[in-house]
């Protein structure tokens, strides 16, 4: 596709509930990344994949949060018994493989999320 | 970790004017890059500017690497160029995770 893409756009939940959030990276970018943006925290890093490997788990708020990435394409953002501070933006990112240069990440729509 | 600012955080302007913004750095980085948030959440690439200054069309960005901060000019602006607009950086080779800057939030009025 043109551009990375996100699914759902919007997902309403109640609180305990799991969700999955999907993300679709440009073909061909091997680095996909999750972000997340809320009111009080601004955008912060959650996780980075080079192909199917998390090499930086580190932005993961707490082990309810995990990520798997599939075939060097598909992401999915899986976050289990939600709890009301979960609600934000999830934003998906993805770029050229850099291991030696600087590449420039291209973002998706997001997903907005609403717990309950 | 390191810290981004951004000056100011909040910024209106009649439709014609130009505007400069700032983002500042508290360590070293390896990339620079500019967003431009539209109303509709949108993240979108203005630049990637490591170091030097770059055009596009009313948009100029410089970076000063040695000196730890970057610039965003917009001229003639128009309403379109309302919205939040992000500087964000990255430290290392390898792993390109960005850190976000706290926002400028620019309101262009007819």
């Amino acid at each position: 596709g043109a551009g990375v893409s996100q699914s759902p756009s919007n997902k309403v939940t109640e609180k305990g509930k799991d969700v999955e959030l999907r993300c679709d990276p440009i073909s061909g970018h091997t680095a996909l990344y999750w972000y997340r943006q809320s009111l009080g925290q601004g955008l912060e890093f959650l996780i980075y994949f080079q192909g199917n490997s998390a090499p930086d788990k580190s932005g993961l708020p707490s082990d309810r949060f995990s990520a798997e990435r599939t075939g060097g394409s598909v992401s999915t953002l899986t976050i289990q018994r939600t709890q009301q501070e979960d609600s934000a933006v999830y934003l998906c990112a993805s770029s050229l493989a850099a291991t030696t240069t600087q590449e420039t990440q291209y973002f998706g729509p997001g997903t907005r999320l609403l717990v309950l | 970790g390191i810290q981004v600012e951004q000056s100011p955080p909040d910024l209106i302007l009649q439709e014609g004017a130009n505007s400069t913004l700032r983002c500042n750095f508290s360590d070293s980085v390896n990339n620079l890059q500019w967003f431009h948030q539209n109303p509709w959440g949108q993240l979108i690439n203005l630049f990637y500017i490591p170091s030097g200054t770059k055009q596009n069309g009313r948009l100029s960005a410089t970076t000063v690497a040695t000196e730890r901060y970057s610039l965003l000019y917009i001229s003639s602006s128009q309403t379109t160029d309302s919205g939040v607009y992000f500087c964000a950086v990255t430290l290392n080779f390898g792993n390109e995770k960005l850190t976000f800057g706290t926002g400028t939030r620019l309101t262009i009025i007819p």
